[in-house]
């Protein structure tokens, strides 16, 4: 069935640098791969999302990056921030959205 | 917000009784899922529905779930005799139907059973 394998589950970074969560997806068709941020009791919020016709997206701090061959895409979030603190999801999409298991990231005073 | 609502927002419920949320989606958006999420999970799918269509279930639903949206507008799940396991944040998403359009999600419907 249709998987989406995320990485790192938990990551800490100190407040200015970069993160990195990568993800890898199994189901051929699928043609879009959203990034969600969900904070504690609350909603996923989307923060960005790549379509399976483009490399790349950038929204200020935030950047994706979709390699259809290799099956993986990634998360960037540069000048990290102490309000980037949350849980990230990525997912992939064909009708339905299959979901990572999360990352975790901590932002270091 | 995001113009999708869910009541109720928490459940409590003993082991054994029934239980049915509702979800109402954005008005123009015609597709709605569900979803459901334990702690330290993504979000797993649950079914989804086009206009009052049920197109996909998962086999995560046992027979002891029912999902519909009879008028293809909002849509109700319920849970039969519920067991421990069932206690989970249930959510609503919806969306146009157009090749990877966003959805929407909702607050959530968070299910304890004692």
């Amino acid at each position: 069935g249709e998987n989406v394998e995320q990485h790192p589950s938990t990551l800490s970074v100190q407040e200015g640098d970069s993160a990195v969560i990568k993800c890898t997806y199994s189901d051929s068709a699928s043609n879009y791969f959203p990034w969600y941020k969900q904070e504690l009791g609350k909603r996923p919020q989307l923060i960005i999302d790549i379509r399976s016709n483009v490399g790349e997206k950038k929204d200020q701090r935030i950047a994706v990056t979709l390699n259809k061959t290799a099956k993986h895409f990634s998360l960037h979030i540069t000048e990290t921030q102490p309000e980037d603190s949350a849980v990230y999801f990525c997912a992939a999409r064909d009708d339905k959205i299959i979901f990572g298991k999360g990352t975790r990231l901590h932002i270091l005073p | 917000d995001t113009g999708v609502s869910q009541d109720p927002r928490h459940k409590i419920t003993k082991r054994g009784q029934n239980v049915t949320f509702r979800c109402d989606p954005i008005s123009e958006h015609n597709r709605l899922y569900w979803y459901r999420q334990t702690l330290g999970q993504g979000p797993e799918f649950l079914t989804y529905f086009q206009n009052e269509a049920q197109l996909e279930k998962s086999r995560l639903l046992s027979d002891r779930f029912s999902a519909e949206r009879p008028k293809g507008s909002f849509s109700t799940l319920e849970i039969q005799r519920t067991e421990q396991g069932d206690s989970a944040m249930y959510l609503c998403a919806s969306s146009l139907a157009l090749t990877g359009g966003e959805q929407y999600f909702g607050p959530g419907t968070r299910l304890t059973v004692t």
